[in-house]
Order: C-alpha cells, then structure tokens, then sequence
C-alpha cells in the first residue's frame, strides 16, 4: 500500500486568508487527487494533479480559488485562497499507484 | 453518467451479529470497485478493491462481492464487533462516490 501524511492535521483561519495543505507519499505516483468532504457528505474530487503539469480541475472547481503544486512525483500541496466559512471542510490527499486507491489522514479546516 | 447509491443510510445492530452493506452503481461498465471505511473526523482506510475481472474479495471478517450485471456490490461484515463502528464508503475510484452507510455496533 501507499502511506501518505498530510500537513497540517488541522486549522482554524479567519475569513480571506488562505491555507496551503501539503501532502507527501511514500513512492513515486504520478497522479494525485484532492478531494473536499463537506460536513456530513462524501467525497468531491477537486482536481488531479500531474508531475510537469497544470492540474486538471473538476467542475465547479477553479484554480484561482484552489492553486495546485506538484513539483515532484511525492509531494503535492493545495492552496485554499481567500477562505470563506463554506470552505469549511475536510480536505484529503489520495493516490492510486496501482488501481487500489489510498488516502491521507486529511487536513481539517475550519474558517471562522 | 454514473452514480453510486448505498444503502441503509445508517444501521445500528449489536454485537455479534452478521450484516450486509449494499453499494448499487448505475453503469455496468464500471471498472474497479472498492470499499473504504471512514472513523470520524478521520481520512479513508481502504478495505477491498474488485478489479474489474474479478467477483469478489476477502479479508478477515470481510468479504465484498461485485454483481456487474445487476448493478450491485454487496459488503458482508460477520461476526460484528464495536471496532466496526464507522462509515462504510463504496466507490468506482477515483470519481464516483456513494454517500456512506453509518455503522453502528452496539456492545
């Protein structure tokens, strides 16, 4: 299996600053998903990021409010921008080298 | 397009008992299926992957099945036990998500 860590574990920002979630995995992949968990719900996938690459957003997802990073084939970040309370989410780093598809534990954001 | 439904919403048994999770997907042509399980306030811990050439899956106390012609994966849980208690999460990775089945073990 893949082991991801993910910083930070949580937050609490105030409205219109931003956060930047990293995530580092164990192997080289060479896709990584972002994905939001609203309260309650299940999962959304944000976007896909690719080494060398822009990310490729979903819809209802902008790369203005959600800039992805992926400098090398371990580590990814997401930035949250401009950070409204709806933002409020749990925000989880996945991988899936081989089909089987892993997570990190998640970044818990809570925007006062 | 595709959509993944899982039903009971949410299920509370006791201790001991044998139980199943249903997972119904729209479109046969779904490739992988798997099953999570989500502790709250907690990332997804991976159960069971079914490729897509294969019927079902084992481990330990549990076992998933994968139905391409009716639409269905089923997730069996026996001899149920507290440490179950979590949120059960089917999905055709990495896009399609059912929305959980709560589990509740009662001691």
């Amino acid at each position: 299996s893949a082991v991801i860590s993910q910083k930070p574990s949580r937050d609490i920002c105030q409205r219109g600053t931003s956060l930047t979630i990293q995530c580092q995995v164990d192997s080289q992949v060479t896709m990584m998903f972002w994905y939001r968990q609203q309260p309650g719900q299940s999962l959304t996938l944000i976007a896909t990021a690719n080494q060398g690459s822009e990310a490729t957003y979903e819809s209802g997802f902008v790369i203005d409010k959600f800039p992805i990073s992926r400098p090398n084939l371990t580590f990814s970040t997401l930035t949250v921008s401009n950070m409204s309370p709806e933002d409020s989410s749990i925000y989880l780093c996945s991988v899936s080298p081989w089909g089987e598809q892993f997570f990190g534990p998640g970044t818990r954001l809570t925007v006062l | 397009k595709q959509e993944v439904t899982q039903i009971p919403a949410a299920l509370s048994v006791p201790e001991g008992e044998n139980l199943v999770l249903n997972c119904s997907f729209t479109d046969s042509a779904i490739y992988n299926l798997q099953w999570f399980r989500q502790d709250p306030g907690k990332g997804l811990t991976s159960l069971l992957l079914i490729q897509s050439s294969q019927r079902e899956q084992t481990s330990g106390r549990l076992n998933a099945s994968l139905d391409k012609s009716s639409g269905r994966s089923t997730l069996y849980i026996a001899a149920s036990q507290p440490g179950d208690s979590a949120t059960y999460l089917c999905a055709a990775p990495q896009l399609i998500w059912g929305a959980g089945t709560k589990l509740i073990i009662k001691p």
